[in-house]
């Protein structure tokens, strides 16, 4: 099946700094998301990002479909963006299914 | 709309206890998730329903757990009986289409002892 994998694994910054988190994926996608599962354990969508980019705010997404790899940038950063970020991609067998990656864990000192 | 809810937030239950999930998707999604996030195993798919009939259970862990789906807006599992390495975070995660976006709920931290 599809593998997703993420980097770095850990992320720490001092606040106001600017970040890029990666994805890569070892097959053409027909969508991808992003999601922060912030300290208290909730995920919260961040981008459905099949291609192209996509701004929301601080944090923007792309994702190069035919370069299988999609990169979520986070802007000035702030202490309320640590956490993890983590994306997931339909697998190839079914794609009602998601496939996470392990994550990258950000931390943000102020 | 309120999102999908879960609840108990927090279940702490003894070995061989039954334990049941609750879940409410959000209106007029069609596809429901349960997820299993560990420390040793990440988010892990469970099972996942389309329009309340189950589609894939391959990855529920052992017969000790099971799951339904009565209703559209109503979804349990349940775990009998639960044992300390079912401990966990049980998040439930609905999607208005197949391969399209999900989204989840705050998750029910289960502790075992």
């Amino acid at each position: 099946g599809i593998q997703v994998e993420q980097s770095p694994p850990d992320l720490i910054l001092q606040e106001g700094a600017n970040s890029t988190l990666r994805c890569n994926f070892s097959d053409s996608v027909n969508n991808l998301q992003w999601f922060h599962q912030n300290p208290w354990g909730q995920l919260i969508n961040l981008f459905y990002i099949p291609s192209g980019t996509k701004q929301n705010g601080r944090l923007s997404a792309t994702t190069v479909a035919t370069e299988r790899y999609s990169l979520l940038y986070i802007s000035s950063s702030q202490t309320t963006d640590s956490g993890v970020y983590f994306c997931a991609a339909p697998a190839l067998y079914n794609t009602d299914k998601l496939i996470f990656g392990t994550g990258t864990r950000l931390q943000v000192f102020p | 709309d309120a999102g999908v809810i879960q609840s108990p937030r927090h279940e702490v239950t003894e070995m061989g206890q039954e334990v049941t999930l609750r879940c409410k998707p959000i209106s007029g999604h069609d596809y429901l998730f349960w997820y299993r996030q560990t420390m040793m195993r990440g988010l892990e798919l469970l099972i996942y329903f389309n329009n309340n009939v189950p589609i894939d259970d391959s990855g529920m862990p052992e017969d000790r757990f099971s799951a339904k789906m009565p209703n559209a807006s109503f979804s349990t599992l349940k775990i009998q009986p639960s044992e300390p390495r079912d401990s966990a975070v049980y998040f439930c995660a609905s999607s208005p289409r197949g391969g399209d976006e999900q989204f989840f709920g705050p998750g029910t931290r289960l502790t075992v002892l």
